[in-house]
């Protein structure tokens, strides 16, 4: 079965902070993806990935950067936390372009 | 801005009833619509990949339709029970890009 793996389901971390969450998933997909859910907005897309070492801006990337050494694993970096990045982050990949995606179970996390 | 839009945003139904949801979007370069569950601690869950116009898509008591000419896709729940508690969101993938609406939270009352 598909599974995608976030590294963390809780997290508080502190204003300036640089803070990492991680992403893995076991089905070689070549696209993987990160999101934030916030209130009242749908899922906003962060940044994606379509290969290794491969990134690109989605609509929200001011903040944010990612890293993908591996096919298996892309990570998202907030440089330097601040309190409006308080958000549910969702990790999500997929085997092709426009293929239904396949999601983590969402990091939780706090900047105070 | 592609903008895809869902309602109601919030919904309780008794168990048993029957109930459906719509998912509008832009009806010009329609590539594929997705139906997602995303149950309370869990992580969204792909229901059905819809892409030709009048497209019916069933799954045990929950089935979908598709309308690209006019721009939406109703999901329904038939004989709604507790576990079909869910946020029920739509996507609509580009290239590399999906756009998510807001999604309908569904409470099924026991």
């Amino acid at each position: 079965d598909v599974k995608v793996t976030q590294s963390s389901r809780y997290l508080v971390k502190r204003t300036g902070e640089k803070v990492f969450l991680e992403c893995v998933q076991d089905m070689d997909h070549e696209n993987m993806f990160w999101y934030r859910q916030d209130p009242g907005l749908g899922l906003r897309l962060i940044y994606f990935s379509y290969d290794v070492k491969m990134k690109e801006k989605g609509d929200i990337p001011e903040g944010y950067s990612v890293s993908r050494e591996k096919k298996e694993r892309f990570s998202l970096i907030l440089e330097s936390a601040s309190t409006n990045q308080t958000s549910m982050y969702l990790c999500a990949s997929s085997l092709v372009v426009g293929g239904p995606q396949h999601f983590g179970d969402g990091t939780r996390l706090s900047i105070l | 801005i592609l903008n895809v839009e869902q309602s109601p945003q919030s919904l309780h139904v008794q168990e048993g009833d029957s109930t459906n949801f719509t998912c509008s979007f832009p009806s010009s370069n329609f590539y594929a619509l997705h139906w997602y569950r995303w149950e309370t601690a869990k992580s969204p869950e792909a229901l059905f990949v819809m892409t030709l116009n009048g497209d019916e898509k069933k799954k045990g008591r929950i089935s979908a339709t598709l309308n690209t000419k006019e721009g939406y896709s109703y999901l329904y729940i038939k004989g709604s029970q507790p576990e079909d508690s869910a946020t029920y969101l739509c996507a609509l993938p580009g290239t590399y890009k999906y756009i998510f609406g807001t999604g309908t939270r569904l409470k099924v009352l026991a």
